[in-house]
């Protein structure tokens, strides 16, 4: 399978302790992307990578959240200290960088699926 | 900021019917990509259709077209033929050309009544 995958597709943790999502990007796409889903509502823009470098963050990513790109290719989406409003999806995206291949469109993983108690 | 709206939250059509689901946005960009996506419960998010905005053509892939009206800035969708798989979540979403991530809108849960 060549496409976005994301671990755990679904985490249950209690409220107060730290989690962390995995994403793969397809592999030869240089741009990867976090969302978050809650239930009902499209995705809302997290931040965004341009290979390592982390290149915008929303204002909805505060200070518990932290994302990484180390090497450029998977990433990781770190929540410390959860909160119950912490409960969504969280998607991954991914797309190419070179014009020629990239039509605008991103690609989606299935989703990491948090529920805090 | 741009932003998407869908004013449609559910929407029903009988199989082999026609569906249209609408979208608008705002913007002041003149050069940007519109696109629809589909998600399917438990199941990863899809594109269904673009459109470039500089294209005055309506995009159209099988049973599913758009209707691009860019001075009123709506983008609407039409399933034609609807089949009992079309049934999901559908979302709205725009990009700059220029920009690095889409805007979605809050989607239309479509249902598919055989």
């Amino acid at each position: 399978d060549t496409g976005v995958s994301q671990d755990p597709r679904h985490k249950i943790t209690k409220r107060g302790q730290n989690v962390t999502f995995r994403c793969d990007p397809i592999s030869e796409h240089n741009r990867l992307y976090w969302y978050r889903q809650t239930l009902g509502q499209g995705p809302e823009f997290l931040t965004y990578f341009q290979n390592e470098a982390q290149l915008e963050k929303s204002r909805l990513l505060s200070d518990r959240f932290s994302a990484e790109r180390p090497k450029g290719s998977f990433s990781t989406l770190e929540i410390q200290r959860t909160e119950q409003g912490d409960s969504a999806m969280y998607l991954c995206a991914s797309s190419p960088l070179n014009s020629h291949t990239n039509t605008g469109e991103l690609f989606f993983g299935e989703g990491s699926r948090l529920t805090v108690l | 900021a741009q932003t998407v709206t869908q004013s449609q939250p559910e929407m029903s059509v009988q199989e082999a019917e026609t569906v249209t689901l609408s979208c608008t946005y705002d913007t002041s960009e003149s050069d940007y990509y519109l696109f629809w996506y589909k998600q399917p419960p438990s199941r990863q998010m899809i594109l269904v259709i673009r459109q470039e905005a500089y294209k005055q053509q309506n995009a159209t892939e099988n049973r599913f077209s758009v209707n691009f009206q860019k001075a009123a800035k709506s983008f609407s969708l039409k399933i034609s033929d609807s089949q009992l798989g079309d049934a999901a979540m559908y979302f709205c979403a725009y990009r700059r050309r220029a920009g690095n991530m889409l805007t979605f809108g809050g989607g239309t849960r479509l249902m598919v009544k055989p």
